[in-house]
C-alpha cells in the first residue's frame, strides 16, 4: 500500500504571496490531518478533514485554510505569507477507528518564506 | 539534513545497549498514546501505540510503558542499532477528535 504522498517537496515563496500544498492519503483513509512543524514550536495541529468536512481546527489564524475532495485528497492553503510561516507542513491520514488506526504521516512540504 | 529541533534533549547510547526515552504528557483525560520516530528529511513514522487501559505494550524490539498516576510514558528500545538514530516524539489524544498533542521530542544518537 502506498503511503501518504505530499507535493511539492520544497517551496520557496515571498512574503505576501499565497501557497497551496497537496496531500494524497493512504488508500481507504478518509481522515486527513495537517500539522506544522518548526524548531521552536514543534509539531502543532492545523486541522482535520473527514469526508470533505472540517472536523477539528487548531489555533492558527484564518490565513490557514484547507479542503478535502471526494476522493479524500486534501489541500491546504496559506494566504498572505509571513516569514514565520516557514516550516515543514505535514499531512497525515488514518482509518476510522481512533484506537486501531494511528496517524500515518507523509514526508512533508518544506516551505521557506523570504 | 533538515533540523527538526535545535535544542532537543539528546540521549546517547552505545550500539547494542538498551535505550529508554521518557515523556511527560499533559492531559490526564488522554486515553490514547503513540510514539513516533522521525529521521532527518522525513515525516514522523509510527512505532507503537497504547491505550490508557493498559500499562505496557510490546512490539518488535520496542516496549511502551504508561504510568497514568504521574502522567508518564516511556519507550524502551532493546539492542539499539545505528538505524535507531532519530528524533522520537510521544503524542497523546484525549478526546473524540483526531487531534494529537505532541511532545517536544528526544534525539537518540547511537554510538558505533
Amino acid at each position: 500500500k502506498a503511503g501518504v504522498t505530499q507535493t511539492p517537496r520544497y517551496l520557496i515563496k515571498t512574503r505576501g504571496q499565497q501557497v497551496t500544498l497537496s496531500c494524497s492519503p493512504i488508500s481507504g483513509h478518509r481522515s486527513v490531518s495537517w500539522y506544522q512543524q518548526t524548531p521552536g514550536q514543534g509539531l502543532q495541529f492545523l486541522f482535520e478533514y473527514f469526508s470533505e468536512t472540517q472536523r477539528n481546527k487548531g489555533n492558527f489564524p484564518g490565513r490557514f485554510s484547507g479542503r478535502q475532495f471526494s476522493n479524500s485528497r486534501s489541500e491546504m492553503n496559506v494566504s498572505t505569507l509571513e516569514l514565520g510561516d516557514s516550516a515543514l507542513y505535514l499531512c497525515a491520514s488514518r482509518g476510522e477507528n481512533r484506537y486501531n488506526s494511528p496517524l500515518h504521516f507523509g514526508n512533508g512540504t518544506r516551505l521557506t518564506v523570504t | 539534513g533538515e533540523s527538526v529541533g535545535l535544542h532537543l534533549p539528546t540521549l546517547s547510547v552505545q550500539e547494542g545497549d538498551n535505550s529508554i526515552i521518557n515523556c511527560a504528557y499533559s492531559n490526564s483525560a488522554s486515553d490514547y498514546f503513540i510514539w513516533y520516530k522521525q529521521e532527518s528529511g522525513k515525516g514522523p513514522q509510527f512505532i507503537i501505540d497504547i491505550r490508557s487501559n493498559m500499562d505496557k505494550r510490546q512490539g518488535q524490539r520496542v516496549t511502551v510503558l504508561l504510568n497514568k498516576t504521574v502522567k508518564h510514558l516511556s519507550l524502551q528500545i532493546a539492542a539499539t542499532q545505528p538505524g535507531d538514530s532519530a528524533v522520537y516524539f510521544c503524542a497523546e489524544n484525549g478526546d473524540s477528535s483526531y487531534k494529537l498533542i505532541f511532545g517536544s521530542g528526544t534525539r537518540l544518537l547511537v554510538r558505533p
